[in-house]
């Protein structure tokens, strides 16, 4: 009884470095999309997926790149960290036929040093 | 637009006491407002949504469309009711939310 899985769940870059973090879910839901939770802002949406192929821009989308060549793999790639990327980064999936009720994954702490 | 806006960072009450936690919006469709909720070192999961219009765990929310509010209730709270709480915003045929910053909840003893 997985649900969503981000791995991993801390990680300290330098910055300049790459890295990509990973999000997988067993519950083949459509939709998937990856926030970002900053002390005071809440969480604000990065990128976002309506299925296999098809990614799309959120709200702060910069130095982030997306791809979703499967149902249950949508990984998040920072090209070249910045330390305003430090976050604690959020992945969450959820059905067409329920688009209200989506499930997070535990989340990703990063630090960019 | 779109907003969502959590006027109180922390909300803290004694055990037993009402709790309401407030939640405001900007938008000017037909929106789906939910309530999330983050316990202690775990996932952030669905607490309410409008259109169920149901109780969980003692809390309830009603939309007013008029107020453009969404505030979540509890007659008694309770000390495993402290956690960090998020209104949410989804627009009408979208499943893209925009949150709130998020109220945390301390329930005293």
């Amino acid at each position: 009884n997985a649900g969503v899985t981000q791995t991993p769940k801390f990680q300290v870059l330098k910055t300049g470095q790459s890295m990509t973090l990973q999000c997988a879910q067993d519950m083949n839901h459509e939709y998937m999309s990856w926030y970002r939770q900053d002390p005071g802002m809440g969480l604000r949406l990065i990128h976002y997926s309506v299925g296999a192929g098809i990614t799309d821009q959120g709200e702060v989308p910069n130095g982030y790149n997306v791809s979703r060549s499967t149902t249950e793999d949508f990984p998040l790639r920072l090209l070249s960290a910045a330390p305003s990327q430090t976050s604690v980064y959020f992945c969450a999936s959820s059905s067409r036929r329920r688009p209200g009720e989506a499930f997070f994954g535990q989340g990703t702490r990063l630090t960019v040093v | 637009a779109q907003r969502v806006t959590q006027p109180e960072k922390l909300l803290s009450v004694f055990k037993g006491a009402p709790v309401e936690l407030k939640c405001n919006y900007s938008y000017s469709g037909s929106p789906e407002l939910f309530w999330y909720v983050q316990y202690s070192r775990q996932r952030l999961q669905l607490l309410l949504r409008h259109i169920s219009r149901e109780s969980i765990k003692g809390f309830t929310a009603d939309l007013n469309k008029g107020e453009t509010s969404f505030h979540l209730k509890k007659p008694f709270a309770q000390e495993e009711d402290s956690a960090m709480y998020y209104c949410a915003l989804s627009t009408s045929g979208t499943y893209k939310y925009i949150f709130g910053t998020g109220t945390r909840l301390k329930v005293l003893a």
